[in-house]
């Protein structure tokens, strides 16, 4: 099968501190990664793209200053949240494409919260 | 612009009664369409796409261009089935990907 993994699956942070969640292949070579989020009882919102060795495409309306994507290798994409703020409370989900594979293989994912 | 569009966030029927789950969606070029399921406390996870014409745990999912519509359908609910049920399209190597607002189905015994 294909696993992707989070790290952590939980964490909260004070405001004005950073964050940085890791999304981990564990078992092929992922070429993009995507970052989502969720609010309860809501869809996914993509927040950005991002392909290995590259700079992250972000979505309209998401900050990149804020959300800082590296993509370092083949089976790692982090999302720091900088500066978070309560209102960047939520759930971030990762997921993973396998080479030209469109499927998407998703993480567990990562509540934040920030007090 | 890319858009899925699932026009019931809850749908609820009795055990053993057909299902249907609507998804329109837009884009500009062919793109890939997709369910995705998330059970109870579970991760999102694969239910079928359009290219395999796979029937998954006896759904099955048509393609109609003319009406760029990909519904999700059933002909047997089973309590087991009640999940949250995601319409999602991408580009054909992943890309702009987008996701329905999702659909709760509640299937009664």
């Amino acid at each position: 099968g294909a696993v992707v993994s989070q790290h952590p699956s939980r964490v909260i942070c004070k405001s004005g501190t950073s964050v940085k969640i890791e999304c981990r292949s564990l078992d092929f070579q992922a070429t993009t990664m995507f970052w989502y989020r969720q609010f309860p009882k809501q869809s996914l919102m993509l927040m950005a793209t991002s392909n290995e060795g590259s700079k992250a495409t972000y979505e309209q309306g998401v900050e990149k200053d804020k959300f800082l994507i590296n993509h370092a290798s083949l089976t790692l994409s982090t999302l720091t949240v900088t500066s978070a703020h309560p209102e960047d409370s939520s759930f971030y989900i990762c997921s993973a494409v396998r080479d030209r594979v469109a499927e998407q293989y998703f993480g567990p994912g990562t509540r934040l919260t920030v007090t | 612009a890319q858009r899925v569009t699932q026009p019931e966030k809850l749908l609820s029927v009795f055990k053993g009664a057909p299902v249907e789950l609507k998804c329109n969606y837009s884009y500009s070029g062919s793109p890939e369409l997709f369910w995705y399921v998330q059970y109870s406390r579970q991760r999102l996870q694969l239910l079928l796409r359009h290219i395999s014409r796979e029937s998954i745990k006896g759904f099955t999912a048509d393609l109609n261009k003319g009406e760029t519509s990909f519904h999700l359908k059933k002909p047997f609910a089973q309590e087991e089935d009640s999940a949250m049920y995601y319409c999602a399209l991408s580009g054909l190597f992943g890309n702009d990907m987008r996701f329905g607002a999702g659909t709760r189905l509640t299937v009664k015994p």
